[in-house]
């Protein structure tokens, strides 16, 4: 069972350059998510998705799409990359549940230069 | 919204010695509370959760934490840190929502 599997692991990007992070889960959840991880802000949720074909926003949106195409994946688009955008980035799912804690990828480390 | 407090950045413990993470949290309903360990270059994993009835929660790798409703805290604690629970530790809350939110993490150093 693979959990969350989260491509790629390392990323460096130049400022206006466009890239997808994709994820993937195989274990059938609703719900997943993604987070941005900064040093000393903890984990801020960038995009949800409680269904295929259902997104929304979190808490620092701006610069990121989603799309839920289909339950096992949700990948998040970065259109024109920023310098503010350098940070770890962690792909979480969790069965529908309100209660039900996060399973989290490994992270993708994103620097944009 | 909910929110999350972890007052102390950084803890360091000496291996034995027993370790208790603060955690407060800002909601108005009963909350969803989670801990969370973090080792470096690696994703998050669930330490142990609360979302009702008994406030005395057991968790994995002998953590166990307590909700205080009364003093919004839900905080983590160890009786005898191992070399290997050096790591960083987010506490989290939830509600009858999608939203989860961490704190800013506490990180761990245990020295010999």
């Amino acid at each position: 069972n693979a959990g969350v599997t989260q491509t790629p692991k390392f990323q460096v990007l130049k400022t206006g350059q466009s890239m997808t992070l994709q994820c993937a889960q195989d274990m059938n959840h609703e719900y997943m998510s993604w987070y941005r991880q900064d040093p000393g802000m903890g984990l801020r949720l960038i995009h949800y998705s409680v269904g295929a074909g259902i997104t929304d926003q979190g808490e620092v949106p701006n610069g990121y799409n989603v799309s839920r195409s289909t339950t096992e994946d949700f990948p998040l688009r970065l259109l024109s990359a920023a310098p503010s955008q350098t940070s770890v980035y962690f792909c979480a799912s969790r069965p529908g549940a309100y209660n039900s804690p996060l399973h989290f990828g490994n992270g993708t480390r994103l620097t944009v230069t | 919204a909910q929110s999350v407090t972890q007052p102390d950045i950084h803890i360091t413990v000496s291996e034995g010695a027993s370790l208790e993470l603060r955690c407060n949290y800002s909601y108005g309903a009963t909350p969803y509370l989670f801990w969370y360990v973090q080792s470096p270059g690696q994703g998050l994993q669930l330490l142990l959760k609360y979302f009702s009835g008994d406030t005395l929660v057991q968790g994995i790798k002998g953590f166990e934490a307590e909700f205080k409703r009364s003093q919004s805290s839900f905080n983590l604690r160890k009786p005898s840190v191992h070399w290997s629970d050096a790591a960083e530790y987010f506490c989290a809350v939830g509600s009858n929502d999608y939203k989860l939110s961490f704190g800013a993490g506490t990180t761990v150093t245990v020295r010999a």
